[in-house]
C-alpha cells in the first residue's frame, strides 16, 4: 500500500532564504504531483513529474523526482512572502489503480 | 471556463440528516474524485470514478455513496450525517487517470459542519 510522507510539516523561513521540502513514498510510483493550497482555498497544480530524474522549475520553485530513492523534492530559492501556503505532494502507484495518495502537507510561512 | 464546480459552498447539517454534495465538470474528463480534508491535514480519497457507470472506493468510503450517470456529474451522498463527517470536501477531475501527464483539477470545496 502506497504511503506518502512529507517533511517538514511546518516551515517558517526568512525572505531571501533557500529551503527544500521532501516527499518520500513507500512503494513504486512513477508519477508525482505537487500542489499549492492557500488558506481556505482549493488546490492548485504546480508540477507534474513523470519519470526518474525529472526536474521542473517555475519561478522560485523547482521540483525533482528520484524514483530509485522514492523521493521528490520541492526547492524554494530566495523565498518571498507570496510563497506562504501549504504545499502537498501526491503520488500515484504503478499498480494500475487510480488512487492518488496525498502527503499531509508542508505549511510554509515566509517572514518579511 | 468553469472547470470543476461544487455546490453548495457551505452547509450545516444536524446529526442524522442526509444531503448530496454536487460536483460537475465541463472539461470532458473521464476520471473524477471525491476527497475530504480535515483541519491541518492532507486529502483522503473517499470515492473515485473512471467513467460513467463505474465507481470504486477510496481510503475512507464509509458513510458515503456516489453515482456517476454522466461524464460531467459525480454527486456524493451522505445518508446519516455524523459529527466525524465534519470536513471540507473537494471534488477533482482529470483527463486520463494514471495514464495522463495532466494533474487533477480541483473544485473550490464544500465546507460541511455536522452539529
Amino acid at each position: 500500500e502506497l504511503k506518502v510522507e512529507q517533511n517538514p510539516l511546518f516551515l517558517s523561513m526568512q525572505e531571501g532564504k533557500n529551503y527544500t521540502i521532501y516527499c518520500n513514498y513507500s512503494t513504486t510510483s512513477d508519477r508525482l504531483y505537487w500542489y499549492r493550497q492557500d488558506p481556505g482555498k482549493s488546490l492548485e497544480s504546480l508540477f507534474v513529474l513523470l519519470s526518474n530524474g525529472a526536474v521542473k522549475q517555475e519561478g522560485r520553485l523547482m521540483a525533482s523526482l528520484d524514483t530509485k530513492a522514492r523521493l521528490s523534492t520541492l526547492h524554494i530559492t530566495a523565498a518571498v512572502h507570496d510563497l506562504s501556503a501549504t504545499y502537498f505532494c501526491a503520488a500515484l502507484p504503478t499498480s494500475g489503480t487510480y488512487k492518488y495518495i496525498f502527503g499531509t502537507g508542508t505549511r510554509l510561512k515566509v517572514l518579511a | 471556463n468553469a472547470g470543476v464546480t461544487q455546490t453548495p459552498k457551505f452547509r450545516i447539517l444536524k446529526i442524522g440528516q442526509s444531503m448530496t454534495l454536487q460536483c460537475t465538470q465541463d472539461m470532458n474528463h473521464n476520471y473524477m474524485y471525491w476527497y475530504r480534508q480535515d483541519p491541518g491535514m492532507g486529502l483522503k480519497l473517499i470515492y473515485y470514478s473512471v467513467g460513467a457507470g463505474i465507481t470504486d472506493k477510496g481510503e475512507v468510503p464509509n458513510g458515503y455513496n456516489v453515482s456517476r450517470s454522466t461524464t460531467e456529474d459525480f454527486p456524493l451522498r451522505l445518508e446519516l450525517a455524523a459529527p466525524s463527517q465534519t470536513s471540507v470536501y473537494f471534488c477533482a477531475s482529470s483527463y486520463g487517470g494514471g495514464n495522463s501527464n495532466q494533474p487533477q483539477h480541483f473544485g473550490d470545496g464544500t465546507r460541511l459542519s455536522i452539529l
